[in-house]
């Protein structure tokens, strides 16, 4: 089957806004996610954004959809070191509470 | 409040033993859930409990079997273990509506010799 699909890495320097994109395979989902993985632990929810709206923001982050293409993006604005982590995309394919997750993105951020 | 707890954090197994890990939550959640997560592939699903009685397979389920064992507690077990299961397996669970979307643990590394 398709993937939700990411590219591998992402590298910023301190400072600079972060976009990690995103496209998902399935046009019936109802909720997109964004969750963040840091080094050694588990899946943390970033942020989500319902499948009717275009955009969310939520303090440095940004959420954009365009559902025609079936492209996510998350934009982090004024990206710290702490924002150094794997960052997840993830659909719930038939809008049932089950999730398919992107490959991930690791992003590194520079001093 | 732990959230989801599971264990063992570590696991080395020889080919062929069988092993169980264990995943509790404590946030009364009616879904649960367990992925392995492999370089370059993200997370796959392998098995899912929508409910407390109930069990569903996911994407990679052979090899694997499940226990809904009450509300709480969701364990995943390996009857013979192979390489290819070589993974860091995660727990997690989440209500009913999908607006806060899941809980995860913090993982089980298991490597298989």
């Amino acid at each position: 089957g398709e993937d939700v699909e990411q590219s591998l890495f992402l590298s910023v320097r301190e400072g600079d806004s972060s976009v990690i994109n995103c496209t998902y395979t399935d046009s019936s989902s109802t909720y997109l996610y964004w969750y963040k993985q840091e080094p050694g632990a588990g899946l943390q929810l970033l942020t989500y954004i319902f499948s009717n709206m275009d955009m969310k923001q939520d303090q440095r982050l940004t959420v954009l959809l365009n559902k025609k293409d079936k492209h996510l993006s998350l934009r982090i604005a004024d990206t710290q070191t702490g924002d150094s982590a794997i960052y997840f995309c993830a659909e719930d394919p038939g809008g049932g509470n089950k999730l398919t997750f992107g490959t991930g993105t690791q992003l590194k951020v520079e001093l | 409040n732990a959230g989801v707890t599971q264990t063992p954090k570590f696991q080395v197994l020889k080919t062929g033993q069988s092993m169980t890990l264990q995943c509790a939550q404590d946030m009364n959640h009616n879904s649960m859930y367990w992925y392995r997560q492999d370089p370059g592939m993200g997370l796959r699903l392998i098995y899912y409990s929508a409910s407390e009685g109930t069990t569903d397979k996911g994407e990679v389920p052979n090899g694997y079997n499940v226990s809904r064992l009450n509300k709480r507690e969701f364990s995943l077990r390996l009857e013979s273990a192979a390489p290819s299961q070589t993974s860091v397996y995660f727990c997690a669970s989440s209500e009913s509506s999908p607006v806060y979307g899941y809980t995860f643990g913090s993982g089980t590394r298991l490597t298989v010799v």
